[in-house]
């Protein structure tokens, strides 16, 4: 079992350009989530699913965009990327059952930086 | 909205015990998460407290007071590989999306 997996790794952008970053779970997890990290900081949550077919925004989705299709992929896309953007970014899935504990199951990250 | 404080950087040393505050304002709460993040990689899980009251796992322990707004991660034994960024969530519904605090640096000194 894979958990989460992210791709890129990481990339070099050029502002302005259009950028997908991937997300797959293979844990049948309900819920979705994508965060920003800066340097030295926490997670902001940019946005979230808490089921297939339903999206919401976090504390930061200017500029950002989502989708889920199904229950595996959460893709985020930057339409026009921007320096502030650069960040390293993760992706979490948890089984959002309304029971238990419901942790969230993070991938290992993509870098991102924007020039 | 939900504002969650915890100290930038700790130090500690290696056999001793160290004890990583949070303290949270929120208009909603159903829990709250402890998560470690070694540098350069994914958080996991440490911790959930949803009531008051002290939660052991090992060598960690997390505690909870909602009427203070007020948690802790109690490391014991401290090791080298314990040097990490500890981060604090809150939850406001039973399931899905948290807030999380800044994170605590920890390092661990021989």
């Amino acid at each position: 079992i894979a958990g989460i997996t992210q791709a890129p790794t990481s990339q070099i952008l050029a502002a302005g350009r259009r950028m997908t970053l991937r997300c797959t779970q293979d844990m049948r997890h309900n819920a979705m989530y994508w965060y920003r990290q800066d340097l030295g900081l926490g997670l902001r949550l940019i946005h979230y699913s808490n089921t297939a077919g339903t999206t919401g925004k976090g504390e930061v989705p200017d500029g950002y965009s989502v989708s889920r299709a199904n229950t595996d992929d959460f893709p985020l896309t930057l339409a026009s990327a921007v320096p502030s953007q650069t960040s390293v970014y993760f992706c979490a899935s948890s089984e959002a059952s309304g029971m238990g504990t419901d942790t969230q199951y993070f991938g290992p990250g993509t870098r991102l930086t924007v020039l | 909205g939900q504002n969650i404080d915890q100290p930038t950087e700790m130090t500690a040393t290696e056999g001793a015990i160290v004890q990583i505050n949070c303290t949270y304002q929120t208009s909603g709460f159903n829990g709250l998460f402890w998560y470690q993040q070694h540098a350069g990689e994914a958080p996991t899980f440490l911790s959930y407290n949803v009531l008051d009251g002290l939660e052991e796992k090992g060598r960690f322990s997390s505690f909870l007071s909602r009427s203070k707004g007020y948690s802790y991660l109690l490391l014991k034994e401290l090791q080298m590989k314990d040097s990490a960024s500890y981060l604090c969530a809150v939850r406001k519904t039973n399931a899905g999306k948290s807030t999380f605090g800044d994170g605590t640096t920890l390092t661990v000194k021989p």
